[in-house]
Order: structure tokens, then C-alpha cells, then sequence
């Protein structure tokens, strides 16, 4: 069964804080992943695509590794608007969705 | 600005009932999905269509079916409303070259009691 696996959280992390978290993905044959964030009771949103090289944007930045077959989300300088919940989606020949880690960032 | 509109925020229905819930786009995009995402079990994915009249199925069918008639609408349907459906219902849609979905509808919550 391919999977992609998050840890669920919640990531406690005090505003400023640099925050990262992985996900890990089963199917060695998936060929694009992205980030998407999701705020409480509202729709996904993608956040950015995950490329071979890495992705940078602003404060977000999105690896992948191929080798141990995870990509990983890092937000420098966090701010108290990035509190959501962040998935993971990996896909093959079908798109699948992590359940989703979720940030709490404090003041 | 682009805009994936679902027909009801709420929606309440009873056991047996035919429930139809409806999704417009307006950005020309051929592929449309519907997702329904619960507590613990993620998005998971119904449905999806990649043209008009064409339709695939996702990773759970079983007591949905969907609709394409128009390249803006994708309806999905309810054949007998169970309480086991009771979930909250997210469309979206994307362009043909980048499968996954681009922008989602705010999601309609639909209780069956």
C-alpha cells in the first residue's frame, strides 16, 4: 500500500523559532511532491512544489530526499500566522495525502 | 482571482436521502476531484475527472457517484445517504499538466442523521 506518513504534532514552537518537519513517503516510484497548508475549518492551500534541487520561498524552504525517500518543510523565522496544519502530498500514478502535521506557533 | 466554489457550506440531510453536492470553477481547468476529509483519516480522494463526461475513481466510490456534464461543474452524488457519510466534502480542481489539485472549494460539511 503506498503511503505518505507525518507526524501528526502538534509542533509547539515559540514565534521566531526556526520549525521543521519530514515526511516520508513508501512508493520509491513518486515523482512530485508538494506542501499545502491548511488553516483551521478552511480548504487546503498549496504552499509550494518540492523539487530534486530544493525549493526555496521566502521563509519556506522544501527538500527532498530521494535516498531515504522523505521530503522535509522548514520555515525560518516563524510567525504566529503560520500556525496550520501543513500536508504532505506525494504522487505516482495517484496523488496522496499525508494526514497532516500540525504548528502551533506561540508568542 | 481564481475561484472554486462549492454550492452549500452546510448541509444537513437524512438516512435514505439522494444529496447533491455541487462544484463550479471558473479558471478553464479539465481536471476536477472531490475529497471528503475526516478527523484522524486525512483527505481522501472520491472521485476525480479529467474531462468532461470522463470520470475515474478515487480511493473510496463505494456509494457516491459523480457528474461532468459541463467542463465548470462536477457534481457528486449521494445515491442513498448514510450516516457513515456524514464528513466534510472538499472539491478542486487543477490543470491537465499538473495533476494535483490547485485550489480547493471552502468544503461543505454534510451531516446525515
Amino acid at each position: 500500500r503506498k503511503e505518505v506518513e507525518q507526524d501528526p504534532g502538534p509542533f509547539n514552537v515559540p514565534e521566531g523559532a526556526t520549525v521543521a518537519f519530514n515526511c516520508t513517503y513508501s512508493n520509491s516510484a513518486s515523482q512530485s511532491f508538494f506542501w499545502y497548508r491548511q488553516d483551521c475549518r478552511k480548504e487546503p492551500k498549496l504552499l509550494m512544489s518540492v523539487y530534486s534541487s530544493g525549493n526555496e520561498d521566502g521563509r519556506f524552504t522544501a527538500q527532498l530526499n530521494r535516498a531515504s525517500q522523505y521530503i522535509s518543510l522548514l520555515i525560518r523565522d516563524s510567525k504566529l500566522s503560520d500556525s496550520a496544519t501543513y500536508l504532505c502530498v506525494g504522487e505516482d500514478d495517484k496523488i496522496i495525502f499525508g494526514k497532516g502535521t500540525r504548528l502551533h506557533i506561540l508568542p | 482571482d481564481v475561484k472554486v466554489t462549492q454550492s452549500s457550506r452546510y448541509l444537513v440531510k437524512r438516512t435514505g436521502e439522494k444529496v447533491f453536492l455541487e462544484c463550479v470553477q471558473d479558471m478553464d481547468h479539465e481536471n476536477m476531484f472531490w475529497y471528503r476529509q475526516d478527523p484522524g483519516l486525512g483527505l481522501r480522494l472520491i472521485y476525480f475527472s479529467y474531462d468532461v463526461k470522463m470520470k475515474e475513481k478515487g480511493d473510496i466510490p463505494e456509494g457516491y457517484s459523480v457528474s461532468r456534464e459541463k467542463k465548470e461543474r462536477f457534481s457528486l452524488i449521494l445515491e442513498s445517504a448514510s450516516t457513515n457519510q456524514t464528513s466534510m466534502y472538499l472539491c478542486a480542481s487543477s490543470y491537465r499538466q499538473g495533476y494535483q489539485p490547485q485550489h480547493f472549494g471552502d468544503g461543505t460539511r454534510l451531516s446525515i442523521l
